[in-house]
């Protein structure tokens, strides 16, 4: 398809383990980014990728999250040791390039987590 | 202090009429980019419209239109002949601009738009 593609769409799990998260961005958008959303909030950022290099990981919570990308497309994000509070809607957006003001960002339909 | 200020949690709009979200922002910087996002029950996030802080105009996309005001730092959505299919959560977002050349998506709390028949 032409969006940005999230998988998997809902994912169930249980306290302790690990997950990942998978994006495939928009072709051609050098610029990747990782949101997360609670339940009623607005969007919390956690990374931003800029090619396969990662200028800006301010975001992540803690240092069970981590976050890689390949060739310059398909990024994941992997949640270690998951906890209650890791539930959430993670949502992954790109846009053309990263540096300019202009440019939207197109959001996938998210992965929504629920740890038990 | 909050970047971005949406100070409507919920709004009710009848079907065919105009409704105006409301968004403040605070920068220094003099170069950012405003942005209005939709998000539907289903979750996905929608681009609805761009301001650039340069900008002469206000922005317009079909029903929307975003009332620029940069000296009170606002740049409230407009939605006219509002529809059901309006109804929706929808987010204000600034990105800055930034020697780096890089600066995120800061995003609002949000205000919940329901449309009634």
């Amino acid at each position: 398809g032409a969006g940005v593609s999230q998988s998997p769409s809902n994912k169930v799990t249980e306290k302790g383990k690990d997950v990942e998260l998978r994006c495939d961005p928009i072709s051609g958008h050098t610029a990747l980014y990782w949101y997360r959303q609670s339940l009623g909030q607005g969007l919390e950022f956690l990374i931003y990728f800029q090619g396969n290099s990662a200028p800006d990981k301010s975001g992540l919570p803690s240092d069970r999250f981590s976050a890689e990308r390949t060739g310059g497309s398909v990024s994941t994000l992997t949640i270690q040791r998951t906890q209650q509070e890791d539930s959430a809607v993670y949502l992954c957006a790109s846009s053309l390039v990263g540096g300019l003001t202009n440019q939207p960002q197109h959001f996938g339909d998210g992965t929504r987590l629920s740890i038990l | 202090a909050q970047k971005i200020t949406q100070t409507q949690p919920g709004m009710f709009v009848q079907e065919k009429e105009a409704v105006t979200l409301d968004c403040t922002y605070d920068t220094s910087d003099p170069s950012y980019g405003l942005f209005w996002y939709k998000q539907p029950s289903s979750g996905e996030m929608i681009f609805l419209i761009y301001q650039g802080s340069y900008d002469q105009q206000n922005a317009t996309e079909g029903r929307y239109s975003l009332n620029f005001q940069k000296a009170r730092k606002s740049a409230n959505l407009v939605i006219s002949a509002s529809q059901l299919g309006d109804s929706a959560m929808y987010f204000c977002a600034m990105r800055e601009g930034t020697n780096s050349g890089y600066s995120t998506l800061t995003f609002g709390k949000g205000t919940m738009l329901l449309v009634s028949p």
